[in-house]
């Protein structure tokens, strides 16, 4: 049984530039949530996804857009990279039926030069 | 407002020492409370929960947190420390089954030999 995928790995962008990261999710999860995780810091929730539509969101500004396919797979998209958009993501899946855990995956990491 | 507090950035214990991490929090409706586990360049694995219930919760790898309501606590304790639990532990907590997690700010534990 595979588990929360991302892809790519890593990722160098030049500020200015738009990223889009993918994510699917474990086996009979429904739920994607989207994190960011800075050097040295605990990760901060960006937005999660449920029946394709974005069901809560973090204090991020509006540069940082997502998207739910109907497989429950899902990407975030980062316009106008600055230098501070540079962490690693990570993207979290869950049942809406129940369970409580977020299951994670090894996330992206972002360099924005 | 929910909010977690990680007291000690880094821990260092002797290998087969007491591991305690210390987790506090906030939050104005009853928590979900987590501690996860990353090793370096990977995700966060999840090593146990409290939702309701029992208050001494028992994880992985020989990890146990007590939910200790009236000091808003839930420190992570391991009787005897492993090389191989260096990592660095995140305590969350949620506001219900389907909630973001909000974390701490990571406690980063060493095991000397």
């Amino acid at each position: 049984d595979a588990g929360v995928t991302q892809s790519p790995t890593h990722l160098i962008k030049t500020r200015g530039q738009q990223v889009t990261l993918r994510c699917s999710p474990k086996s009979g999860h429904d739920t994607v949530s989207w994190y960011q995780q800075a050097l040295g810091q605990g990760p901060q929730f960006i937005f999660q996804y449920y029946e394709e539509e974005e069901r809560q969101r973090g204090n991020f500004p509006d540069r940082f857009s997502g998207h739910q396919f109907p497989n429950y797979s899902s990407e975030l998209n980062v316009n106008a990279l600055l230098l501070g958009d540079s962490a690693l993501y990570l993207c979290a899946s869950s049942f809406s039926g129940g369970g409580y855990e977020q299951y994670f995956g090894p996330g992206t990491r972002l360099t924005v030069t | 407002a929910q909010s977690v507090t990680q007291l000690g950035s880094h821990v260092s214990v002797s290998e087969g020492a007491l591991v305690l991490l210390r987790c506090n929090y906030s939050s104005s409706v009853p928590p979900y409370l987590f501690w996860y586990v990353q090793y370096p360049n990977q995700g966060l694995q999840l090593l146990l929960k409290y939702t309701t219930g029992a208050t001494l919760v028992k994880g992985i790898n020989g990890f146990e947190a007590e939910f200790k309501k009236s000091e808003t606590s839930f420190h992570l304790t391991k009787p005897s420390a492993h090389m191989s639990d260096a990592a660095e532990y995140f305590c969350a907590v949620s506001k219900g089954s389907q909630g973001n997690l909000i974390f701490g700010k990571g406690t980063k534990l060493s095991v000397k030999p």
